[in-house]
């Protein structure tokens, strides 16, 4: 089975700019959930999506929105770009319904803001 | 609310020698936990998970975790340590809300020396 796939791999825009990163998750897995990780702040969650539904948000401002398409691919979009928002952005996928079901992580797209 | 410790920033040992990967954990109910593992420039990798059930959980790679209850803690170990288990190591528990975010400690940087 692929794994997850994410893409770019690699992104450098400027400040104030925006940006859409793209998130395929393992085949029928229908969970998508997003992650940001920097040196200072360590891996923080941003959203999940199931169904095409966010579920849960994380404490990011509304500058960071997600969504996530009828075949559980996901994409998430950072408005108004800020130096701050230089990270790398995990994406991760899992199975849903009944159980607890672990994550499982794509490359990451590493986001850097001039 | 739901929290997860790492309280070592790295930890070294000799190749052949046991590893242990010390996390502690704060939840409200029950605490489903894991470890992942993140190599250079690459996402997170899961090895293992505790649900349920027996207090020692066995994993990827020969890694395997012992859930203690009492003490709060769900630390990683292997028997025998490889260099190239060198790698940035990550414990989370996922959060009360019942959905896919998960909370992740500050991650351990475990450095095996030949």
């Amino acid at each position: 089975k692929a794994g997850v796939t994410q893409t770019p791999r690699y992104l450098i825009k400027t400040r104030g700019q925006q940006v859409t990163l793209s998130c395929s998750p393992i085949s029928g897995h229908r969970s998508v959930s997003w992650y940001q990780q920097t040196p200072g702040q360590g891996l923080q969650f941003l959203f999940e999506y199931f169904s095409e539904t966010q579920r849960n948000k994380g404490n990011f401002p509304g500058r960071f929105s997600g969504r996530q398409f009828s075949n559980s691919r996901s994409e998430m979009n950072v408005s108004t770009l800020e130096l701050g928002d230089s990270a790398l952005y995990l994406c991760a996928s899992s199975l849903a319904g009944q159980g607890i079901h672990e994550q499982y992580f794509g490359p990451g797209t590493r986001l850097t803001v001039t | 609310a739901q929290s997860v410790a790492q309280p070592e920033d790295q930890v070294n040992v000799a190749e052949g020698n046991p590893l242990t990967v010390k996390c502690t954990y704060s939840v409200s109910g029950n605490p489903y936990l894991f470890w992942y593992v993140q190599y250079p420039n690459r996402g997170l990798q899961f090895l293992l998970k505790y649900i349920t059930g027996d207090n020692l959980v066995k994993g990827s790679y020969g890694f395997e975790a012992e859930f203690n209850k009492s003490q709060t803690s769900f630390h990683l170990k292997k028997p025998s340590a490889l260099v190239s288990d060198s790698a940035l190591y990550f414990c989370a528990v996922r959060d009360s809300s019942n959905t896919g975010k998960l909370i992740f400690g500050q991650g351990t940087t475990l450095q095996v020396k030949p």
